[in-house]
């Protein structure tokens, strides 16, 4: 049993290069989110999507854009990196929104940008 | 706008000793309260959440947490800390009547146990 699997784990980037990171789930949620989390911040959300073909902006949105072609994956792009990037970032889905049921994560994507 | 505030970045107990992680929210309606756990490498799991009912709650690994509405604060606690609880722990917080379905994450706190 996969759950929510991230790829890559790892990444090194120069500054202005492009990327996608993916995340799959195979539990048929409707739900997926992306967090980044930085020290002494937390998580903070990124971008969500209710359902396929949907996606919304969340908190820190500027400078990525996602897509949702694939009820089971959730893809975030990062169209020209910055060192302010530099993150782990987190994917992670749920049956429902709004905390009714449990959000399960990915193990993260280490991202440095150079 | 909801929010989630966690006292103290780092908190460190002897084993054995209890352990108290604070969290407090702000919310305009009654929320749904959670608190995960991050071991290192590794992404969040679930330890409890609050939705309604029973104000305290239990978890894994003999954790559990009393919403107390009137402090609004979720403060975690274990009676006797075990050296495998070493980890950071978020407290988030949702509005379930919110469309936005997003669950908002404190800064976290992490625990280190001593021998």
């Amino acid at each position: 049993n996969a759950g929510v699997t991230q790829t890559p784990k790892f990444r090194v980037l120069k500054t202005g290069q492009s990327m996608t990171l993916l995340c799959a789930q195979d539990m048929n949620h409707e739900y997926m989110y992306w967090y980044r989390q930085d020290p002494g911040m937390g998580l903070r959300l990124i971008h969500y999507s209710v359902g396929e073909g949907t996606t919304a902006k969340g908190e820190v949105p500027d400078g990525y854009n996602v897509s949702r072609l694939k009820k089971q994956n959730f893809l975030l792009g990062l169209e020209s990196a910055a060192p302010s990037q530099t993150s782990v970032y987190f994917c992670a889905s749920s049956p429902q929104g709004g905390g009714y049921t449990e959000a399960f994560f990915g193990q993260g994507t280490r991202l440095t940008v150079v | 706008a909801q929010s989630v505030t966690q006292l103290g970045s780092h908190v460190s107990v002897s084993e054995g000793a209890l352990v108290l992680l604070r969290c407090n929210y702000s919310s305009s309606v009654p929320p749904y309260l959670f608190w995960y756990v991050q071991y290192p490498n590794q992404g969040l799991q679930l330890l409890l959440k609050y939705t309604t009912g029973a104000t305290l709650v239990k978890g894994i690994n003999g954790f559990e947490a009393e919403f107390k509405k009137s402090e609004t604060s979720f403060h975690l606690t274990k009676p006797s800390a075990h050296m495998s609880d070493a980890a950071e722990y978020f407290c988030a917080v949702s509005d379930p009547y919110s469309s936005a379905s997003k669950i908002i994450f404190g800064s976290g706190t992490r625990l280190s146990i001593r021998p």
